[in-house]
């Protein structure tokens, strides 16, 4: 079955740029009409999705974070990554990416399956 | 923004039933998904597209959405399905999650 593996620096300095990458692996990254989400959670509270990507590059993200978020997909390396830049203290939390059954950029989805998480700390 | 609101918590003694509510203006309109987690672990997909299971999700778990309320019932509820719920809609291009719900199992 599918699963999903994040990985990327736990630690990133106040004002630069996180960047997670997920890699796919137990079926194709471009395979099924699936699109492919960001959600994360600070500790102790919340989910809170990032935005999502289609292999074809087509995204669309949460508009509080519209301005510093950015996604691409790499379907060579069954990858899709996230870039989340001038960071602070208010963006620490796990991280997760999840396959996303949306049918459409802009179609409702569900989450399934996610991957196990990452934490990054954003901390001098 | 759209909000959807759940209670903080919902206590149940094993073997009965557990409701877990879900608020939001018209969300009957609007397809829910629930989550659980448990500590330290990824949220768990439970339930689709307001009332469907997916595979491996045993069939004490429900759904249901209608008017400003989605519900998430577990009957026969045990010690293992303690944990957080999370309810999940879409509204104005944008996927919205509940606060979650903490579901205690005395």
């Amino acid at each position: 079955q599918v699963q999903l593996q994040e990985s990327g620096p736990g630690l990133v300095k106040p004002s630069q740029t996180l960047s997670l990458t997920c890699t796919v692996s137990g079926g194709s990254i471009s395979s099924g009409s699936y699109y492919w989400s960001w959600i994360r959670q600070p500790a102790g509270k919340g989910l809170e999705w990032i935005g999502r990507i289609y292999t074809s590059g087509s995204t669309i993200y949460n508009p509080s974070l519209t301005t510093r978020v950015s996604m691409w997909v790499d379907p060579s390396k069954n990858q899709f990554s996230l870039r989340l830049s001038s960071v602070t203290a208010t963006d620490t939390a796990v991280y997760y990416c999840a396959r996303d059954h949306g049918s459409g950029t802009f179609q409702p989805g569900w989450f399934d399956p996610w991957g196990q998480g990452t934490l990054v700390t954003v901390s001098s | 923004s759209y909000d959807l609101t759940q209670p903080p918590s919902v206590s149940v003694s094993p073997g009965q039933t557990a409701s877990i509510t879900c608020s939001g203006d018209k969300l009957g309109t609007k397809y829910v998904a629930w989550y659980q987690q448990k500590p330290g672990q990824s949220p768990l997909l439970v339930i689709y597209q307001d009332t469907k299971r997916p595979s491996g999700i045993p069939e004490r778990f429900s759904g249901s959405n209608s008017g400003n309320t989605a519900t998430l019932a577990i009957s026969g509820t045990q010690a293992m399905d303690e944990a957080d719920y999370y309810c999940q809609a879409w509204d104005s291009n944008t996927v919205v999650f509940g606060g979650g719900t903490k579901l205690t199992v005395l």
